[in-house]
């Protein structure tokens, strides 16, 4: 299947700084997005989705961005915290797949005291 | 609410010795079922999902195999384990349509 690749493999923030994590999708038939967290040794937790048909999507301190010209997603993490420490995945889905996802490689994002 | 069991956390098995990985899924009827593998510092490889019981897709050719016996059991199997075959196995499941899957806590499985 396609792959989803990310720019960045490790990102390190302050505490109390925004986070930005970003991630290239290549198929342009993906339509739907969601960004996940991996803590060390545990399975992935959903963060938040989004579908094609929106461009930004807000949670918790979190804000996903889309932008399906450049297949280009985002993840903005607000107030950065110690917790906030870990992998995060991007992963995508299109109609024909059967709903699988794939996945990208993972950005290790370290917070700093 | 719907849980998702998987089993063992962590496992050491010779090569040559054969695998069984399990995967139950509670509070939910008729879900889609995964098997995926996690190398270190790669990213989530997709090796089986499955739509209904018996019905099992393969994604990439492998040593392994998998089963569901019954609506919300997935097994993945090995005859015979491979030093390759070292990794993280991760369980997931999702409902019908568009919309996120649901992962265990993952299997560490390290042939020796």
């Amino acid at each position: 299947g396609e792959s989803v690749g990310l720019h960045l493999p490790t990102l390190s923030v302050q505490e109390g700084d925004n986070s930005i994590i970003n991630c290239a999708y290549s198929n342009s038939a993906s339509d739907y997005f969601i960004w996940y967290k991996q803590e060390s040794g545990k399975g992935p937790q959903f963060i938040i989705d989004i579908r094609s048909n929106m461009d930004k999507r807000q949670g918790q301190r979190v804000t996903v961005l889309l932008n399906k010209t450049v297949k280009h997603l985002s993840l903005q993490i607000a107030a950065t915290q110690p917790g906030d420490s870990a992998v995060y995945f991007c992963a995508d889905s299109y109609s024909g797949s059967a709903r699988q996802l794939t996945f990208g490689s993972g950005t290790q994002l370290t917070v700093l005291p | 609410s719907q849980t998702i069991h998987q089993w063992p956390a962590t496992l050491v098995q010779p090569v040559g010795s054969p695998l069984s990985l399990e995967c139950t899924v509670e509070g939910t009827s008729n879900p889609n079922l995964y098997w995926y593998r996690q190398a270190a510092g790669r990213g989530l490889q997709l090796l089986f999902y499955s739509v209904g019981i018996g019905q099992i897709s393969s994604e990439v050719p492998q040593n392994l195999s998998a089963s569901r016996p019954q609506d919300r059991q997935f097994i993945l199997s090995s005859k015979k384990l491979l030093l390759s075959d070292s990794g993280f196995y991760l369980c997931a499941w999702s409902v019908r349509g568009p919309t996120e899957a649901f992962f265990g806590q993952g299997t560490r499985l390290t042939v020796v």
